[in-house]
């Protein structure tokens, strides 16, 4: 069991656009940067945002990241078929002194 | 140029200690602010962080996992090593080094070890 939580799985079509919500607590997302990595299947996680809303160099601007509270959000449009990959989210817990990760989310392109 | 890559055992016993290696370039651990985390994840299943250590030495471990791990650096050969006592099956993971950029985030991971826990 997370203590992020996050949908198993979101599906849409290329072109389209498609968010993913990681919720917490105001231990770990309501006081602390969210991050964002991307897993495409059989690699290591990517970084895609940081501090809720920043991209790395060379993260396109189709990846963007919010935070309200103690939710976090992850939206990607102009889908691709090269997006499909797990999505998961990832703060500090202050509560636990720990760093938590969300479950994972499946990106499906239809 | 930030680079990390793991190394260790593929396949341990039960009840075996597990060490493994993170060797790294492009960055100090002696410089502040820095940090290298270890995160692992079972097949199919979501990622878990197990410990980060920082340039000051100050060490931060899974409450779940924390009598388990140790986790270690050496600055000069630019190496943060993870040991993790008494395996079982149930730690069969691919285990992740990552550069932690000033406590906020992983930014750079290694390209993970898959560790089989196997009598």
């Amino acid at each position: 069991q997370s203590v992020l939580t996050q949908p198993p799985s979101v599906s849409a079509a290329p072109g389209q656009k498609v968010t993913i919500s990681c919720s917490g607590s105001s231990s770990n997302i309501g006081n602390n940067y969210v991050s964002w990595y991307q897993q495409l299947p059989g690699t290591a996680p990517k970084l895609l945002i940081y501090d809720n809303n920043k991209r790395p160099s060379g993260i396109p601007d189709r990846f963007s990241g919010s935070k309200s509270a103690t939710s976090a959000t992850l939206g990607i449009t102009g889908l691709q078929t090269g997006d499909e990959a797990d999505y998961c989210c990832g703060t500090w817990d202050s509560s636990l002194s720990a760093v938590v990760f969300g479950g994972g989310t499946k990106l499906t392109v239809l | 140029q930030i680079t990390l890559k793991e190394s260790g055992p593929t396949l341990v016993k039960p009840t075996q200690t597990l060490t493994l290696t993170c060797t790294f370039s492009g960055f100090s651990l002696s410089t502040s602010g820095v940090g290298v985390g270890w995160i692992r994840q079972p097949p199919g299943k979501a990622l878990e962080w197990l410990a980060l250590i920082y340039w000051d030495d100050d060490k931060r471990y899974s409450p779940s996992l924390k009598s388990r791990l140790t986790i270690t650096k050496d600055t000069s050969k630019n190496q943060v090593v993870l040991t993790m006592t008494n395996m079982d099956p149930v730690d069969t993971a691919t285990y992740y080094c990552a550069h932690r950029l000033q406590f906020r985030t992983f930014d750079y991971w290694g390209q993970g070890t898959l560790v089989t826990v196997s009598s």
